[in-house]
Protein backbone atom coordinates (compact mmCIF):
# COMPACT_ATOMS: atom_id res chain seq x y z
CA UNK A 1 0.00 0.00 0.00
CA UNK A 2 0.97 3.49 -0.33
CA UNK A 3 3.67 4.90 2.56
CA UNK A 4 4.06 8.14 3.35
CA UNK A 5 7.39 8.75 6.27
CA UNK A 6 6.85 11.59 8.28
CA UNK A 7 10.09 12.59 9.95
CA UNK A 8 10.88 13.60 13.00
CA UNK A 9 8.27 12.09 15.15
CA UNK A 10 9.23 13.68 17.93
CA UNK A 11 10.44 17.11 18.26
CA UNK A 12 11.55 19.36 21.13
CA UNK A 13 13.25 22.71 21.28
CA UNK A 14 13.65 26.42 22.38
CA UNK A 15 11.36 28.91 22.42
CA UNK A 16 12.38 31.29 19.07
CA UNK A 17 14.12 28.60 16.96
CA UNK A 18 12.84 27.41 13.64
CA UNK A 19 11.69 23.56 12.81
CA UNK A 20 11.69 21.84 10.08
CA UNK A 21 9.39 18.69 9.47
CA UNK A 22 9.75 16.42 6.62
CA UNK A 23 6.69 14.29 4.65
CA UNK A 24 7.82 12.12 1.91
CA UNK A 25 5.73 9.85 0.10
CA UNK A 26 7.75 6.18 -0.46
CA UNK A 27 6.41 4.55 -3.11
CA UNK A 28 4.07 6.74 -5.13
CA UNK A 29 4.07 10.43 -6.56
CA UNK A 30 2.47 12.97 -4.63
CA UNK A 31 1.33 15.64 -6.68
CA UNK A 32 -0.49 17.28 -3.67
CA UNK A 33 0.66 17.17 -0.02
CA UNK A 34 -1.64 18.74 2.84
CA UNK A 35 -0.60 19.59 6.19
CA UNK A 36 -2.78 19.43 9.59
CA UNK A 37 -2.42 20.64 12.88
CA UNK A 38 -4.60 18.20 15.62
CA UNK A 39 -4.44 19.46 19.37
CA UNK A 40 -4.92 17.35 22.23
CA UNK A 41 -8.12 15.17 21.90
CA UNK A 42 -9.80 17.41 18.70
CA UNK A 43 -10.17 16.11 15.56
CA UNK A 44 -7.36 17.51 12.53
CA UNK A 45 -7.15 20.75 11.29
CA UNK A 46 -6.03 21.42 7.60
CA UNK A 47 -3.27 23.83 7.58
CA UNK A 48 -2.48 23.96 3.99
CA UNK A 49 -2.05 22.40 0.64
CA UNK A 50 0.33 21.83 -1.34
CA UNK A 51 0.80 20.80 -4.60
CA UNK A 52 4.14 20.74 -6.41
CA UNK A 53 5.99 22.98 -7.65
CA UNK A 54 3.55 26.06 -6.64
CA UNK A 55 2.82 27.58 -3.78
CA UNK A 56 0.76 26.50 -1.13
CA UNK A 57 -2.31 27.77 -0.25
CA UNK A 58 -3.29 28.14 3.21
CA UNK A 59 -6.47 27.84 5.64
CA UNK A 60 -8.10 31.08 6.65
CA UNK A 61 -6.44 31.80 10.35
CA UNK A 62 -2.90 30.40 9.40
CA UNK A 63 -0.08 32.60 8.96
CA UNK A 64 1.37 31.61 5.72
CA UNK A 65 5.02 33.13 7.14
CA UNK A 66 5.31 31.84 10.50
CA UNK A 67 4.14 27.89 8.54
CA UNK A 68 6.65 27.94 5.38
CA UNK A 69 6.00 25.10 3.28
CA UNK A 70 8.01 23.70 0.64
CA UNK A 71 6.76 21.18 -2.15
CA UNK A 72 9.92 20.83 -4.47
CA UNK A 73 9.47 17.77 -5.32
CA UNK A 74 6.90 14.95 -6.52
CA UNK A 75 7.99 12.99 -3.23
CA UNK A 76 8.79 15.37 -0.71
CA UNK A 77 7.64 18.82 1.42
CA UNK A 78 8.99 20.33 4.03
CA UNK A 79 6.76 22.38 6.53
CA UNK A 80 9.06 24.85 8.76
CA UNK A 81 7.55 26.28 11.74
CA UNK A 82 9.44 29.44 12.42
CA UNK A 83 10.27 31.28 15.23
CA UNK A 84 8.58 28.36 16.67
CA UNK A 85 6.53 29.34 20.34
CA UNK A 86 4.75 27.44 22.90
CA UNK A 87 1.78 28.25 21.32
CA UNK A 88 3.05 26.31 18.67
CA UNK A 89 3.14 22.48 20.18
CA UNK A 90 1.32 20.42 18.89
CA UNK A 91 0.67 17.39 16.85
CA UNK A 92 1.13 18.05 12.72
CA UNK A 93 0.17 15.41 10.38
CA UNK A 94 1.08 15.73 6.89
CA UNK A 95 -1.09 13.71 4.19
CA UNK A 96 -0.40 12.74 0.59
CA UNK A 97 -1.97 12.03 -2.60
CA UNK A 98 -1.56 11.19 -6.09
CA UNK A 99 -4.14 12.72 -7.94
CA UNK A 100 -7.30 14.57 -7.31
CA UNK A 101 -9.69 11.62 -7.59
CA UNK A 102 -7.47 9.00 -5.38
CA UNK A 103 -7.17 9.04 -1.54
CA UNK A 104 -4.66 10.62 0.96
CA UNK A 105 -2.35 8.52 2.82
CA UNK A 106 -1.13 9.91 6.08
CA UNK A 107 2.18 9.83 8.00
CA UNK A 108 2.97 9.38 11.15
CA UNK A 109 2.39 12.53 12.58
CA UNK A 110 5.13 14.75 14.42
CA UNK A 111 4.80 15.78 17.78
CA UNK A 112 6.47 19.32 18.44
CA UNK A 113 7.07 20.89 21.86
CA UNK A 114 8.31 23.99 22.41
CA UNK A 115 9.86 24.92 25.71
CA UNK B 1 -20.44 24.64 3.73
CA UNK B 2 -19.68 20.98 3.98
CA UNK B 3 -19.48 19.49 7.54
CA UNK B 4 -19.44 16.08 9.89
CA UNK B 5 -21.29 15.13 12.97
CA UNK B 6 -19.41 12.13 14.91
CA UNK B 7 -21.24 11.11 18.20
CA UNK B 8 -18.86 12.09 21.03
CA UNK B 9 -16.65 9.70 22.75
CA UNK B 10 -15.38 7.98 24.67
CA UNK B 11 -16.90 4.90 23.95
CA UNK B 12 -16.16 2.25 26.45
CA UNK B 13 -17.20 -1.62 25.20
CA UNK B 14 -16.55 -5.34 26.22
CA UNK B 15 -14.44 -7.52 24.08
CA UNK B 16 -16.90 -8.79 21.41
CA UNK B 17 -19.35 -6.43 21.98
CA UNK B 18 -20.84 -4.71 18.61
CA UNK B 19 -20.01 -1.34 17.54
CA UNK B 20 -21.90 1.64 16.40
CA UNK B 21 -20.33 5.15 16.18
CA UNK B 22 -22.89 7.75 14.47
CA UNK B 23 -21.92 9.83 11.72
CA UNK B 24 -24.37 12.50 10.13
CA UNK B 25 -23.14 15.45 7.07
CA UNK B 26 -24.02 18.07 5.62
CA UNK B 27 -22.86 18.42 2.00
CA UNK B 28 -23.91 19.94 -1.61
CA UNK B 29 -23.17 17.74 -4.18
CA UNK B 30 -22.38 13.96 -3.58
CA UNK B 31 -19.91 13.81 -1.42
CA UNK B 32 -16.96 10.72 -0.57
CA UNK B 33 -17.15 9.33 2.91
CA UNK B 34 -14.88 7.99 4.58
CA UNK B 35 -13.89 6.22 8.19
CA UNK B 36 -10.09 6.98 9.42
CA UNK B 37 -8.23 5.32 12.44
CA UNK B 38 -5.61 6.92 14.36
CA UNK B 39 -3.83 4.70 16.90
CA UNK B 40 -1.90 6.53 20.06
CA UNK B 41 0.70 8.36 18.88
CA UNK B 42 0.37 7.69 15.16
CA UNK B 43 -1.19 9.18 12.11
CA UNK B 44 -4.41 8.25 10.62
CA UNK B 45 -4.81 5.42 8.51
CA UNK B 46 -7.99 4.83 6.09
CA UNK B 47 -10.45 2.31 7.72
CA UNK B 48 -13.13 2.20 5.01
CA UNK B 49 -14.82 4.67 2.29
CA UNK B 50 -17.68 5.01 -0.25
CA UNK B 51 -18.20 7.53 -2.95
CA UNK B 52 -22.32 6.96 -3.78
CA UNK B 53 -24.98 6.34 -2.41
CA UNK B 54 -25.71 3.04 -1.08
CA UNK B 55 -22.15 1.77 -1.11
CA UNK B 56 -20.76 -0.24 2.00
CA UNK B 57 -17.39 0.27 2.55
CA UNK B 58 -16.21 -2.45 4.86
CA UNK B 59 -11.96 -3.66 5.84
CA UNK B 60 -11.44 -5.49 8.66
CA UNK B 61 -15.25 -6.62 10.09
CA UNK B 62 -15.91 -2.77 10.25
CA UNK B 63 -18.48 -1.65 7.85
CA UNK B 64 -20.61 1.61 7.06
CA UNK B 65 -23.09 2.25 4.86
CA UNK B 66 -23.38 5.48 2.55
CA UNK B 67 -27.26 6.35 3.42
CA UNK B 68 -28.34 9.64 1.40
CA UNK B 69 -31.28 9.80 2.66
CA UNK B 70 -30.63 10.29 6.48
CA UNK B 71 -27.00 11.79 5.06
CA UNK B 72 -25.35 9.13 7.63
CA UNK B 73 -23.03 6.81 7.41
CA UNK B 74 -22.45 5.16 10.38
CA UNK B 75 -19.71 2.78 11.36
CA UNK B 76 -20.36 -1.04 12.73
CA UNK B 77 -18.92 -3.65 14.12
CA UNK B 78 -20.20 -7.03 14.97
CA UNK B 79 -17.38 -8.07 17.27
CA UNK B 80 -14.71 -5.80 18.62
CA UNK B 81 -11.25 -6.39 19.98
CA UNK B 82 -8.91 -4.94 22.35
CA UNK B 83 -6.92 -3.77 19.31
CA UNK B 84 -9.60 -2.05 17.46
CA UNK B 85 -9.08 0.69 20.74
CA UNK B 86 -8.28 3.68 19.07
CA UNK B 87 -9.73 7.29 17.98
CA UNK B 88 -12.29 7.32 14.86
CA UNK B 89 -12.74 9.74 12.43
CA UNK B 90 -15.42 10.23 10.05
CA UNK B 91 -14.57 12.72 6.96
CA UNK B 92 -15.99 13.57 3.86
CA UNK B 93 -14.65 15.00 0.22
CA UNK B 94 -16.00 16.99 -1.94
CA UNK B 95 -16.55 15.99 -5.76
CA UNK B 96 -14.87 19.21 -6.53
CA UNK B 97 -12.38 20.39 -3.99
CA UNK B 98 -11.36 16.63 -2.77
CA UNK B 99 -10.29 18.46 0.41
CA UNK B 100 -10.93 16.01 3.31
CA UNK B 101 -13.57 17.65 6.08
CA UNK B 102 -13.40 15.66 9.29
CA UNK B 103 -15.57 15.16 12.36
CA UNK B 104 -14.10 15.28 15.66
CA UNK B 105 -13.50 12.33 15.99
CA UNK B 106 -14.74 8.86 18.71
CA UNK B 107 -12.57 7.66 21.10
CA UNK B 108 -13.17 3.43 21.58
CA UNK B 109 -11.94 1.47 24.29
CA UNK B 110 -12.29 -1.71 24.47
CA UNK B 111 -11.79 -3.83 27.58
CA UNK B 112 -11.04 -7.14 27.74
Amino acid sequence: GAVVSQHPSWVICKSGTSVKIECRSLDFQATTMFWYRQFPKQSLMLMATSNEGSKATYEQGVEKDKFLINHASLTLSTLTVTSAHPEDSSFYICSARAADNQPQHFGDGTRLSIL
Amino acid sequence: GNSVTQMEGPVTLSEEAFLTINCTYTATGYPSLFWYVQYPGEGLQLLLKATKADDKGSNKGFEATYRKETTSFHLEKGSVQVSDSAVYFCALSGRSSYKLIFGSGTRLLVRP
